[in-house]
């Protein structure tokens, strides 16, 4: 049971224009939404997060979306450039029934970004 | 140290063997999480250590599979009886106890099964 999905296995985009990643997830106890970026040989590193609570933060040059009645997310990046170029992990937190919370994410398959210069 | 350190980087072990994977996360992390990355797939999480609490090892997929957190600190992911679908890329990732930015991330060990 996939409850991260993340259904474009890759994607290209010329330098300077916008990259959009997106994300779609199942499960209503998520409350924490992240991004990771992965290049090869490496493990991921943290780009970008959001809370359930937001609809939008956004970092410099990229910007996460949440639309919760969608249960859906994407990740903007704009100007894109030949660095942003690798793999893009959603990644999901869910609330504990308790109400605490927990660490545990839940990682979708990835997408690959191509910036062509 | 200044990262999260995962010894050997690469491991290649024939079928039937037994293999173990060592991680070192950041001093003062009190959370530590394993996952591996097979070809072509996403991150799929094995087990996740929290301070003194139990362990969460919903994410392990045999009984093959254990680990262990010495001292609240280092790590050892022991795989028994390998298997060529044991062959993955295994990353080990540390955090305070509640983060906000989420995982740091080792750069994982690279296991081949042959």
């Amino acid at each position: 049971d996939q409850q991260v999905k993340q259904n474009s296995p890759s994607l290209s985009v010329q330098e300077g224009r916008i990259s959009i990643l997106n994300c779609d997830y199942t499960n209503s106890m998520f409350d924490y939404f992240l991004w990771y970026k992965k290049y090869p040989a490496e493990g991921p590193t943290f780009l970008i997060s959001i809370s359930s609570i937001k609809d939008k933060n956004e970092d410099g040059r990229f910007t996460v979306f949440l639309n919760k009645s969608a249960k859906h997310l994407s990740l903007h990046i704009v100007p894109s450039q030949p660095g942003d170029s690798a793999v893009y992990f959603c990644a999901a937190r869910a609330r504990l029934t308790s109400g605490g919370a927990t660490n545990k994410l839940i990682f979708g398959t990835g997408t690959l970004l191509a910036v062509q210069p | 140290g200044a990262g999260v350190s995962q010894s050997p980087s690469n491991k290649v072990t024939e079928k039937g063997k037994d293999v173990e994977l060592r991680c070192d996360p950041i001093s003062g992390h009190t959370a530590l999480y394993w996952y591996r990355q097979s070809l072509g797939q996403g991150l799929e999480f094995l087990i996740y250590f929290q301070g003194n609490s139990a362990p969460d090892k919903s994410g392990l997929p045999s009984d093959r599979f254990s680990a262990e957190r010495t001292g609240g600190s280092v790590s050892t992911l022991t795989i028994q009886r390998t298997q060529q679908e044991d062959s993955a890329v295994y990353l080990c990732a540390s955090s305070p106890r509640v983060s906000g930015h989420g995982y740091t991330f080792g750069s994982g060990t690279r296991l081949t099964v042959v």
